[in-house]
């Protein structure tokens, strides 16, 4: 089966950073996502990690600790627009769909 | 320039009146899925196409049939909307490359 768990929300500054964590238990793994989801919109690709490590874009970087089944999300000077829920899925080896988290609604205050 | 289409965005319709949502993509990938999201929810997998190869996922109720004409398009009807159906439904696209999905903008159904 699949478990994926990720904090229901966070709440930060305007110019702060903010860490999402996810922790995954999976049948196989084949390469982590992060999905940005403004309300009442669909999710837009961020990141991926398939080896461990971190992968830097701009203000969001991600890390992947497989053997830990750990990935977080670093959203470094963050601005008003960057409130949003962000969505951790993992792929799945055996069958290559996602299973997604439920989200965090990341809200950033003036 | 939109890449995955879906049409309508909000969709009202009453209590068991079939209901039709559509989803097309300009990107010419082999899979196309669709997704149930329910509010606070992660995006729960209904099917998908590998091509015209349909998978349905063993939880997806009957009630929920897919059709896939051809690359661009592909179809979710839904035979009786119960009012737990109401929902945001997502379709996405992938290359089939392991790559990343690409997610249309939804449609918003409400059921009357």
């Amino acid at each position: 089966g699949q478990n994926i768990d990720q904090p229901t929300e966070m709440t930060a500054t305007e110019g702060a950073i903010v860490q999402i964590n996810c922790t995954y238990q999976t049948s196989g793994f084949n390469g982590l996502f992060w999905y940005q989801q403004h309300a009442g919109e669909a999710p837009t690709f961020l990141s991926y990690n398939v080896l461990d490590g971190l992968e830097e874009k701009g203000r969001f970087s991600s890390f992947l600790s497989r053997s830990k089944g750990y990935s977080y999300l670093l959203l470094k000077e963050l601005q008003m627009k960057d409130s949003a829920s962000y969505l951790c899925a993992v792929r799945r080896s055996n069958d290559y769909k996602l299973s997604f988290g439920a989200g965090t609604t990341v809200t950033v205050r003036a | 320039d939109a890449m995955v289409i879906q049409n309508p965005r909000y969709q009202v319709t009453q209590f068991g009146k079939p209901v039709t949502l559509s989803c097309s993509q300009t990107l010419n990938h082999n899979v196309m899925y669709w997704y149930q999201q329910k509010s606070s929810q992660a995006p729960k997998l209904l099917f998908h196409y590998y091509d015209k190869d349909f998978n349905n996922e063993a939880d997806t109720p009957d009630n929920f049939q897919s059709r896939r004409p051809n690359t661009s398009f592909c179809f979710l009807d839904i035979r009786s909307p119960g009012l737990g159906d109401a929902a945001m439904y997502l379709c996405a696209t992938e290359t089939g490359t392991q790559e990343t999905q690409y997610f249309g903008p939804g449609t918003r159904l409400l059921v009357l």
